[in-house]
C-alpha cells in the first residue's frame, strides 16, 4: 500500500472548517484513500473513503485532487469533540483482507 | 446495535505470564482484526480472521496468536509476556472481507510489570 504524509498537528477554531491535508504521491490507480480518527483513549473511528471523486457524508467531505496525489479531509464546522488524531490511509481496493496501515496521523486541536 | 466489545478493558500482568484478550464483533460481522497501539510504534496490525481463518498476519513474533470461533468472536493470546508488550490492544470488526471499513472496540489496555 502507498505511503501517506500528514502534518503532525493542526489547530482549528471551533465553528470553523478544519481542512486536513494528506499527501499520497505514490498512490496507484486501484488504491482508495481512507480517513479514520481516534479520539483520546478510544478506538479509531471510520470517517470516509474515496477513489477519485469527491465524497461527502454526515461527518465530513473528502476532496481528492485530479492526479490523486493528495487529498483533503474537511470537517465543515469543527466542534471541540472533533479534537482527535486523524489518520489518512491508502489501501488497495478489494484487497484480500481488511488490513490497514496507520501512519502517524495529524493531531487536530479544536479550540474555543 | 451493539458495538465491538472487548474484555477485559484493563489488566496488569508480570513478565513471563500469558494473557488472553477477547473480542465480540458487531452482530453479523465476520471479519475481526487485531491491532497493537503503543506510544513509540503507533497503531500496528497484528492479524485478521475471517470465517475462522487467519487471512493476514502482521510482523509480530510467534508469541502473539489468535483465533476466531464459529460465532465470529475472537481471542488473541500473548505468551511469555515482555515489558514491551504493554500496549492498548484494539479489535475491529467488519461486515465484509475486503471493505476496509472497520469498526473498532475501545481496546484492552495491558500493562506488563
Amino acid at each position: 500500500d502507498a505511503k501517506t504524509t500528514q502534518p503532525p498537528s493542526m489547530d482549528c477554531a471551533e465553528g470553523r472548517a478544519a481542512n486536513l491535508p494528506c499527501n499520497h504521491s505514490t498512490i496507484s490507480g486501484n488504491e482508495y484513500v481512507y480517513w479514520y480518527r481516534q479520539i483520546h483513549s478510544q478506538g479509531p473511528q471510520y470517517i470516509i473513503h474515496g477513489l477519485k471523486n469527491n465524497e461527502t457524508n454526515e461527518m465530513a467531505s473528502l476532496i481528492i485532487t485530479e492526479d490523486r496525489k493528495s487529498s483533503t479531509l474537511i470537517l465543515p464546522h469543527a466542534t471541540l469533540r472533533d479534537t482527535a488524531v486523524y489518520y489518512c490511509i491508502v489501501r488497495v481496493a478489494f484487497h484480500a483482507g481488511n488490513m490497514l496501515t496507520f501512519g502517524g496521523g495529524t493531531r487536530l486541536m479544536v479550540k474555543p | 446495535k451493539a458495538g465491538v466489545t472487548q474484555t477485559p478493558r484493563y489488566l496488569i500482568k508480570t513478565r513471563g505470564q500469558q494473557v488472553t484478550l477477547s473480542c465480540s464483533p458487531i452482530s453479523g460481522h465476520r471479519s475481526v482484526s487485531w491491532y497493537q497501539q503503543t506510544p513509540g510504534q503507533g497503531l500496528q496490525f497484528l492479524f485478521e480472521y475471517f470465517s475462522e481463518t487467519q487471512r493476514n498476519k502482521g510482523n509480530f513474533p510467534g508469541r502473539f496468536s489468535g483465533r476466531q470461533f464459529s460465532n465470529s468472536r475472537s481471542e488473541m493470546n500473548v505468551s511469555t509476556l515482555e515489558l514491551g508488550d504493554s500496549a492498548l490492544y484494539l479489535c475491529a470488526s467488519s461486515l465484509g472481507a475486503r471493505t476496509g471499513e472497520l469498526f473498532f472496540g475501545e481496546g484492552s489496555r495491558l500493562t506488563v510489570l
